[in-house]
């Protein structure tokens, strides 16, 4: 089985610090995702990346930045968090298979800003 | 206008009921398409592909239009384990996955 894994699962930081979420993958997979989850507004992609150090935006970027040093993970930053980055945090990890680019998840960060 | 659109529900249905989910996306590059089932505070895990013939996959099955951008998904005899918060995803190459807010369900006993 795929696992991802995320280094918490529930985080409260206060507004202006910094942020790390880890996640790890294991199986060797090349691309990883971080998404943001609202009500309402579904998953929303932040960052991605396909191969070591590379790493390229998604959607709703602003905010964030990411860092990719090995293969298994895949960090997300928060360089001075803001009320409004509080939220789900999702790291993905995807294989290419014959029918479709399936993405597996880790168990989310939820994060709070106070 | 979202790219992947659902009906959020709630969707309040008795055990044993049938249920149907559906969902549009605008891209008509598309390629290929998904359902994912969400527990409560859980992560997505994928229930299962849509193919353009359609498949089944036990109680569930998926089904997938082009020329009217639309996927559905029917959930025979319901459980109360199906509970959940249903997924539509459409991928349109590359790295590009849209995401559907999701549909709520509720399977009371």
């Amino acid at each position: 089985d795929v696992k991802v894994t995320q280094s918490s699962r529930y985080l409260v930081k206060r507004t202006g610090e910094k942020v790390f979420l880890e996640c790890v993958q294991d199986m060797d997979h090349e691309n990883m995702f971080w998404y943001r989850q609202d009500p309402g507004l579904g998953l929303r992609l932040i960052y991605f990346s396909y191969d070591v150090k590379m790493k390229e935006k998604g959607d709703i970027p602003e905010g964030y930045s990411v860092s990719r040093e090995k293969k298994e993970r895949f960090s997300l930053i928060l360089e001075s968090a803001s009320t409004n980055q509080t939220s789900m945090y999702l790291c993905a990890s995807k294989r290419i298979i014959g029918g479709g680019p399936e993405q597996y998840f880790g168990p989310g960060t939820r994060l709070t800003v106070t | 206008r979202k790219e992947v659109e659902q009906d959020p529900g709630p969707f309040n249905v008795p055990e044993g009921a049938t249920v149907a989910f559906n969902c549009t996306y605008s891209n008509s590059a598309s390629q290929s398409f998904f359902w994912y089932r969400q527990d409560c505070r859980k992560e997505p895990k994928l229930l299962m592909s849509v193919y353009s013939s359609g498949n089944e996959d036990g109680r569930f099955t998926a089904q997938l239009n082009r020329a009217s951008q639309y996927i559905s998904l029917l959930i025979r005899d319901s459980k109360l384990s199906d509970s959940a918060t249903y997924l539509c995803v459409a991928h349109t190459g590359g790295f590009k996955t849209i995401f559907g807010a999701g549909t709520r369900l509720f399977v009371k006993a």
